[in-house]
């Protein structure tokens, strides 16, 4: 089946740093999404791609979805505390996937954020 | 607009007991989706329902697990009997198929510990 692999797995930065990680597929992608997933809370949609090559800003978070399609990269500028969290993309196949999965969502293992005051 | 509702938050059953999560999606999402997220993983899809029709469940453990949606709205999951790798937080999603794509967005989960 199909499997992301997120990238790194954790980071450890300091306030206003800028943060990047990434998330590679072995299969095709037709949407991209990262979350953020706070302790206790379920996971809080940050940015939705929905074509390849497309780079898309939320504030401080910008994501682009990647050529092949099989890859998407979040990064985060001017870290502040509130962006500790696990952050989590996900892959759809989305509109025009044609059978019964098209919303189905596969997510990567999340890269925990740690960000020092 | 509210968000997806979930009850209970927390629940501790001992293995071989049953135990039912409810789920009430947002208002006028017609994509209902189950997922499991054990610690330290991302989550993985149980079952998904367009309306009250199950269209993906390839994932769901069917000697053990079951879930409806009646009238398309509310959703419940059931556990019966439980194991203790059944210990994770069961998080329920809706989407509304748009333009673009079906944005999913996640209730708060009920964590389940199986002792």
């Amino acid at each position: 089946g199909q499997q992301l692999n997120q990238s790194p797995q954790s980071m450890f930065i300091q306030e206003g740093e800028d943060v990047s990680m990434n998330c590679t597929s072995s299969s095709i992608f037709n949407t991209w999404l990262w979350y953020k997933q706070d302790p206790g809370e379920g996971p809080v949609l940050l940015i939705a791609l929905y074509k390849a090559g497309e780079l898309t800003s939320n504030g401080r978070l910008t994501a682009q979805f990647g050529i092949t399609r099989k890859d998407s990269f979040l990064n985060i500028s001017a870290s502040i505390p509130s962006d500790v969290g696990i952050y989590f993309c996900a892959g759809q196949l989305g509109l025009g996937a044609g059978g019964t999965s098209y919303g189905k969502l596969t997510f990567g293992q999340g890269t925990i954020l740690t960000v020092h005051p | 607009e509210a968000g997806v509702a979930q009850s209970p938050r927390y629940k501790i059953i001992e293995k071989r007991q049953s135990v039912a999560f409810w789920c009430n999606p947002i208002s006028g999402h017609a994509t209902l989706y189950w997922y499991q997220q054990i610690l330290g993983q991302g989550p993985k899809l149980l079952i998904q329902f367009q309306n009250n029709g199950v269209v993906d469940d390839s994932q769901l453990p069917k000697d053990r697990f079951s879930a409806e949606r009646l009238k398309g709205v509310d959703s419940t999951l059931k556990i019966q009997p439980a194991k203790l790798e059944d210990s994770a937080v069961y998080l329920c999603a809706s989407s509304l198929r748009q333009r673009t794509g079906y944005e999913q967005y996640f209730g708060p989960g009920t964590r389940l510990t199986v002792t």
